[in-house]
């Protein structure tokens, strides 16, 4: 069955560094890919997600890129502001799995001002 | 919208006591799932309910079972609680099984 890594655990980066979190899959027929972001006590929201047949999707500041051939996709998040402090987690899911979605273990961001 | 809504938000039970967790959504959505998170873990599926009238069991359904009631709702049991499920509970739906799940509030569930 599919599996996800995800790296860092914790990240720490200067306000208005960059981010980027990794993830990689086992199932090469995964083809879908979102990424969600929970904050403190809240419940996860997707923030940007990418299907196989793309290799990169931009929405303002997040970014998530694909490589199918090695099995991994990262979120990376520009001049990060202290908001974007939250766990973020990575998940993928294929259709001979019935969609199932199998998430990463998640990465904690913590934005030091 | 109240989106999706699960009760109760918290609860504590004694091993071997039943419970069950409710959850309604009002996105027309056809899927429905049933997650549990703990530390350090992520989200793992427990079951899920791709459309009305399907169930299917997700990574960890041992100890649980669940109804899709209708479109809108969807119920997770425990019939003999265990200390092993003490955990934060989220019902998700979404339009399809791979498109963006929208979350519950959680239900934060001790077994003691």
């Amino acid at each position: 069955g599919e599996n996800v890594e995800q790296h860092p655990s914790t990240l720490s980066v200067q306000e208005g560094d960059s981010a980027v979190i990794k993830c990689t899959y086992s199932d090469s027929a995964s083809n879908y890919f979102p990424w969600y972001k929970q904050e403190l006590g809240k419940r996860p929201q997707l923030i940007i997600d990418i299907r196989s047949n793309v290799g990169e999707k931009k929405d303002q500041r997040i970014a998530v890129t694909l490589n199918k051939t090695a099995k991994h996709f990262s979120l990376h998040i520009t001049e990060t502001q202290p908001e974007d402090s939250a766990v973020y987690f990575c998940a993928a899911s294929a259709d001979d799995s019935n969609y199932q979605l199998i998430w990463g273990a998640g990465t904690k961001l913590i934005i030091k001002p | 919208n109240a989106g999706v809504t699960q009760t109760p938000k918290f609860q504590v039970l004694k091993t071997g006591q039943s419970m069950t967790l409710q959850c309604a959504q009002d996105m027309n959505h056809n899927s429905m799932y049933w997650y549990r998170q703990d530390p350090g873990m992520g989200l793992r599926l427990i079951y899920y309910s791709a459309s009305e009238g399907t169930t299917d069991k997700g990574e960890v359904p041992n100890g649980y079972n669940v109804s899709r009631l209708n479109k809108r709702e969807f119920s997770l049991r425990l019939e003999s609680a265990a200390p092993s499920q003490t955990s934060v509970y989220f019902c998700a739906s979404s339009e399809l099984m791979n498109t963006e799940a929208f979350f519950g509030q959680g239900t934060r569930l001790t077994v003691v």
